[in-house]
């Protein structure tokens, strides 16, 4: 089946700082990559989708300029939350969607301080 | 717009009882539902996926079912383990993309 790697499995990091998720599709290729995020005890919520080679769609509420999502190339897709702050601590965690199975990566839990 | 609500959010029961986890949801026009397990601190493990003309899914002691026509959604669990103990999420899709909608989960504890 679709596998997908997610890198960090956690991070720690100061306010203001830039943090990069990266997700892996290992033997697929996947054109649309689907990024959520869950914040303590709720559940997790679509914040943008990114397709290969076009602009990401964010969900209403979700800032472009604060969570830039990069699809380059068919194997990875990377999420990025720039002036990190400690709001932003949550569980991301990443999914190719429909065509893989719906597998996802294993999620990367953020905590900023 | 789709929303989809899980009841009880919190459920407790002792080792080798059967349970039913519930899942609603607003728009019927779903493409599929499917029931995920998450343990703390981790990713997601799909369990069952049931397709919007199917009614119901079996995958060993887990059996889903889906009622489009009132909305809801059902994973009942047979002879609890203590290992089931994670939280159940429900997830419908709306459309082929692959956008999930997801649920706010319910957290099982079986007791040994």
């Amino acid at each position: 089946g679709a596998v997908v790697s997610q890198h960090p499995s956690w991070v720690i990091c100061k306010s203001g700082t830039s943090v990069k998720i990266e997700c892996r599709s290992l033997d697929f290729q996947a054109t649309t990559m689907f990024w959520y995020r869950q914040f303590p005890k709720q559940s997790l919520m679509l914040m943008a989708t990114s397709n290969e080679g076009s602009k990401a769609t964010y969900e209403q509420g979700v800032e472009k300029d604060k969570f830039l999502i990069n699809h380059a190339s068919l194997t990875l897709s990377t999420l990025t939350v720039t002036s990190a702050h400690p709001e932003d601590s949550s569980f991301y965690i990443c999914s190719p969607g429909t065509n893989y199975g719906y597998t996802f990566g294993s999620g990367t839990r953020l905590t900023v301080v | 717009k789709q929303e989809v609500t899980q009841i009880p959010a919190a459920l407790s029961v002792p080792e080798g009882e059967n349970l039913v986890l519930n899942c609603s949801f607003t728009d019927s026009a779903i493409y599929n539902l499917q029931w995920f397990r998450q343990d703390p601190g981790k990713g997601l493990t799909s369990l069952l996926l049931i397709q919007s003309s199917q009614r119901e899914q079996t995958s060993g002691r887990l059996n889903a079912s889906l009622d489009k026509s009132s909305g809801r959604s059902t994973l009942y669990i047979a002879a609890s383990q203590p290992g089931d103990s994670a939280t159940y999420l429900c997830a419908a899709t709306s459309g082929n993309t692959g956008k999930l909608i997801f649920g706010q989960g319910t957290t099982l504890q079986v007791k040994p």
